[in-house]
């Protein structure tokens, strides 16, 4: 299985809500990673959880709360966000053995609209 | 910004056609690997070249890696139309005991049957 799967695929919320964005692998992988991206634009990397600890956080506002429960799962959990968080939310997840680099499997992604 | 630039930005080739997208990139790097989305959806790994490679071949996908001038290309041979889609390259690095992708800015490769 070289699935990396994402719910819901679609979410409109608004700015006084709280949701959350899910994201779940079944590969063995133990580096697990949200982007956002907007249109015609590359991914922007928001989050790294290595080994189920958060190891990086590229300075992203507060109202945006990653979680890591287990090794299979992934949650952004959402609150009070703006019109211009609205984007296309990817997690990916890739293998993380010490000194080595592999490539990253993509989820589908979560088409998020604030209104 | 340590964000890689591609070129060209859009490039439209009839069938059959090669096509080739060029990225350069600022820092060092572990590997470089080019990703392909369909629109408005999730990326699909392609190819990875190591730091210390040069050249490396998958199916019609050739690419190259010039780490002197910070350079890479991504030629696709005898294009198809099932091709069209954007293409990135990503650039990965340490951060910390980290690794993560820097992807640059994209190339939307048309291909007209």
């Amino acid at each position: 299985d070289t699935e990396v799967t994402q719910t819901p695929k679609h979410l409109v919320m608004g700015m006084t809500n709280k949701k959350s964005l899910k994201c779940e692998q079944h590969m063995g992988h133990r580096a697990m990673y949200w982007y956002k991206q907007k249109a015609k634009k590359p991914p922007e990397l928001m989050f790294v959880y290595s080994y189920e600890k958060l190891s990086i956080n590229e300075s992203v506002p507060s109202r945006f709360s990653p979680e890591c429960p287990n090794s299979s799962l992934l949650n952004l959990h959402l609150h009070a966000l703006q019109p211009e968080d609205s984007a296309l939310y990817l997690c990916a997840s890739s293998q993380d053995l010490a000194g080595l680099s592999y490539e990253q499997y993509f989820g589908p992604g979560t088409r998020l609209t604030v209104t | 910004s340590q964000q890689g630039e591609e070129d060209p930005q859009a490039l439209s080739i009839q069938e059959g056609e090669n096509a080739t997208m060029n990225c350069s990139y600022k820092t060092s790097i572990n590997n470089l690997q080019w990703y392909r989305q369909n629109s408005g959806r999730g990326l699909v790994h392609l190819i990875l070249i190591r730091s210390n490679e040069r050249e490396k071949h998958s199916g019609r996908l050739r690419v190259t890696l010039d780490t002197s001038k910070k350079s890479s290309s991504l030629l696709i041979t005898a294009s198809r139309a099932a091709d069209t889609a954007s293409y990135f390259c990503a650039t990965d690095v340490f951060q910390g005991n980290t690794d993560k992708l820097i992807f640059g800015t994209g190339t939307r490769l048309q291909v007209f049957p």
